[in-house]
């Protein structure tokens, strides 16, 4: 069975920090290339970043660029975002998911939740 | 990256069909074949329904098909299910592994 777990999620203030991390299991992680979606409270998702196969290239949405930083870790089959400048419309569950071709997700993690207010 | 078009609402009655419309532009939807399709019940994750245009993932009821034609692709679910009674939101490949969602519909079935 095919999991995608995220955690690091909570309370932070505007303009802090914080990581996410989405551990996967089920799949050959390595194999595949991994995105971020979001979705604030009562709206639609948002694509936030994808990263290649082999950390080979990173893409981000306008919205977070250079603020966030996504990475991996294929020997702990981990997917990482590294959360910095924080502001209060960041505030939405992040998920993690399986890219396919950069064209569809199948795979889901069930979110973490992320909160930015003083 | 502007989010695609969605209409907020659709419904429809048990057994009958509703289709949901999504406008994009020639720099998404009317470029690629890579329109998908996702299904999300309140507090869940979103399930892929419908990915490349047309196709159903294993396990996804043939109930739903999607199509495309220029800029505006369009989800069918037929039969409707009282389980069926979800937001759907559509995406689209935007070139450069981007990815772009629609605003999403809340289906309603009466």
């Amino acid at each position: 069975e095919v999991q995608l777990v995220e955690s690091g999620g909570g309370l932070v203030q505007p303009g802090g920090s914080l990581g996410l991390s989405c551990v996967v299991s089920g799949l050959i992680f390595s194999n595949y290339g991994m995105i971020w979606v979001r979705q604030a409270p009562g709206k639609g998702l948002e694509w936030v970043s994808y990263i290649g196969i082999s950390s080979s290239t990173m893409y981000y949405a306008d919205s977070v660029k250079g603020r966030f930083t996504i990475s991996r870790d294929d020997a702990k089959n981990s997917l990482y975002l590294q959360m910095n400048s924080l502001r209060a419309e960041d505030t939405a569950v992040y998920y993690c998911a399986r890219d396919r071709g950069g064209t569809y997700s199948d795979y889901w993690g069930q979110g973490t939740l992320v909160t930015v207010s003083s | 990256q502007s989010a695609l078009t969605q209409p907020p609402s659709a419904s429809g009655s048990p057994g009958q069909s509703v289709t949901i419309s999504c406008a994009g532009t020639s720099s998404d939807v009317g470029g690629y074949n890579y329109v998908s399709w996702y299904q999300q019940h309140p507090g869940k994750a979103p399930k892929l329904v419908i990915y490349e245009v047309n196709k159903r993932p294993s396990g996804v009821p043939d109930r739903f098909s999607g199509s495309k034609s220029g800029n505006t692709a369009s989800l069918t679910v037929s039969g409707l299910q009282a389980e069926d009674e979800a937001d759907y939101y559509c995406s689209s490949y935007a070139g450069s592994k981007n990815r772009v969602f629609g605003g999403g519909t809340t289906l309603t079935v009466l």
